[in-house]
């Protein structure tokens, strides 16, 4: 399958704990994308990447949260110290910086239950 | 106000009904526009781009209207497998800078029934 993949597919943790999440976006992409869905929402935008340079954050993502690409490639999201409004399903996606339709393609998510 | 609105329903329609989403937008620089498609706990997926000049694809036909700050999809002889959330999303050139991120509207449910 060579489509964005994530990992892990579902985690759940205890308030004040920290998480990891992973990226696997299309192998040529350049942009990639994390998105928070939760319940009955359209998906909303954390963080862009483009290559490995984190180009634009959300006022969403809080100190608790930080994002990383360190070769351009894969990435990872973590959130620190998590708490009960943390629980959504956390989406990335990829694209292709210069494709004519803009089409973002997206991994199945993460979705995060915090207790 | 969100920057991108829609109604959330449910449609709930039968099989070969006709159904319209609208969908309306609050930045006037909004520079592309797309609706995706979202099945029950499944990631979004592109349905098609949306352009001022109208686009159809097969029973699916998308409108944008810049002036009124409105987007609408319009589907033809509805299909079982045509239930899905259905996603505004609109791409926003904010300061003659566009990352391609998408701001997505609520969705909107659709149910179609036999």
């Amino acid at each position: 399958d060579t489509g964005v993949s994530q990992n892990p597919r579902h985690k759940i943790t205890k308030r004040g704990q920290n998480v990891t999440f992973r990226c696997d976006p299309i192998s040529e992409h350049n942009r990639l994308y994390w998105y928070r869905q939760t319940l009955g929402q359209g998906p909303e935008f954390l963080t862009y990447f483009q290559n490995e340079a984190q180009l634009e954050k959300s006022r969403l993502l809080s100190d608790r949260f930080s994002a990383e690409r360190p070769k351009g490639s894969f990435s990872t999201l973590e959130i620190q110290r998590t708490e009960q409004g943390d629980s959504a399903m956390y989406l990335c996606a990829s694209s292709l910086m210069y494709s004519s339709y803009n089409e973002q393609f997206f991994g199945p998510g993460t979705r995060l239950t915090v207790l | 106000r969100k920057e991108v609105e829609q109604d959330p329903g449910p449609f709930n329609v039968p099989e070969g009904a006709t159904v319209a989403f609208n969908c309306t937008y609050s930045n006037s620089a909004s520079q592309s526009f797309f609706w995706y498609r979202q099945d029950c706990r499944k990631e979004p997926k592109l349905l098609m781009s949306v352009y001022s000049s109208g686009n159809e694809d097969g029973r699916f036909t998308a409108q944008l209207n810049r002036a009124s700050q409105y987007i609408s999809l319009l589907i033809r002889d509805s299909k079982l497998s045509d239930s899905a959330t259905y996603l505004c999303v609109v791409i926003h050139n904010a300061g003659g800078t566009s990352y391609g991120k998408l701001t997505f509207g609520q969705g909107t449910i659709l149910t179609v029934h036999p």
